[in-house]
């Protein structure tokens, strides 16, 4: 596709249920980052794949939160049993993946999890 | 660790006049690389302007230019001619040089601009 997609944009839940978040990377873009976005911790890193290494996880703030990237495109977050604190806007971004520090990473629009 | 600092949390300008935006940050690191995004409220990040530590000059981008003091750890944006258009939160960020997860972003808490007719 053109850009980064994230579905779906957003999602309510209730405590204690499990979530899943997908994106979508540009196509040919090898690099994929999760970050999350909310009003107390403003944007955090949370994970980072590169092609069929293994992810760094080292931002995932629990054992409740992982990430998978199946086939080196699209990527799924989940949350296991939500709680209220996990509320936020949660972004995935892309690059090439070979240029290091000066390539881009595009962002996706962001799922916008509420946690009741 | 990185920190990234944005002292200003909103800040308001007239259309076509020109406004600075302040960042510090703090690193151990000698040579990195420092970001300013754009997230309009659509939330889909922007990439504004890029710099890398090891050179003095400063980046532009047509309205937009930073000014980078190394010593002072400071990373200020300053946009020309403000639009409308320009209304948006931005942030600035850090990545560590190096490979691997060095690439992930440390960001500031934002600063909202609103841009006034």
């Amino acid at each position: 596709g053109a850009g980064v997609s994230q579905s779906p944009s957003n999602k309510v839940t209730e405590k204690g249920k499990d979530v899943e978040l997908r994106c979508d990377p540009i196509s040919g873009h090898t690099a994929l980052y999760w970050y999350r976005q909310s009003l107390g911790q403003g944007l955090e890193f949370l994970i980072y794949f590169q092609g069929n290494s293994a992810p760094d996880k080292s931002g995932l703030p629990s054992d409740r939160f992982s990430a998978e990237r199946t086939g080196g495109s699209v990527s799924t977050l989940t949350i296991q049993r939500t709680q209220q604190e996990d509320s936020a806007v949660y972004l995935c971004a892309s690059s090439l993946g070979w240029r290091g520090a000066w390539e881009t990473q595009y962002f996706g629009p962001g799922t916008r999890l509420l946690v009741l | 660790a990185q920190t990234v600092t944005q002292s200003q949390p909103e800040m308001s300008v007239q259309e076509a006049e020109t406004v600075t935006l302040s960042c510090t940050y703090d690193t151990s690191e000698n040579n990195y690389y420092l970001f300013w995004y754009k997230q309009p409220p659509s939330r889909q990040m922007i990439l504004v302007i890029r710099q890398e530590a090891y050179k003095q000059q400063n980046a532009t981008e047509n309205r937009f230019s930073v000014n980078f003091q190394k010593a002072a750890k400071s990373f200020s944006l300053k946009i020309s001619d403000s639009q409308l258009g320009d209304t948006a939160m931005y942030f600035c960020a850090f990545m560590k040089p190096g490979g691997g997860s060095n690439y992930k972003l440390t960001f500031g808490k934002g600063t909202l601009l609103t841009v006034n007719p």
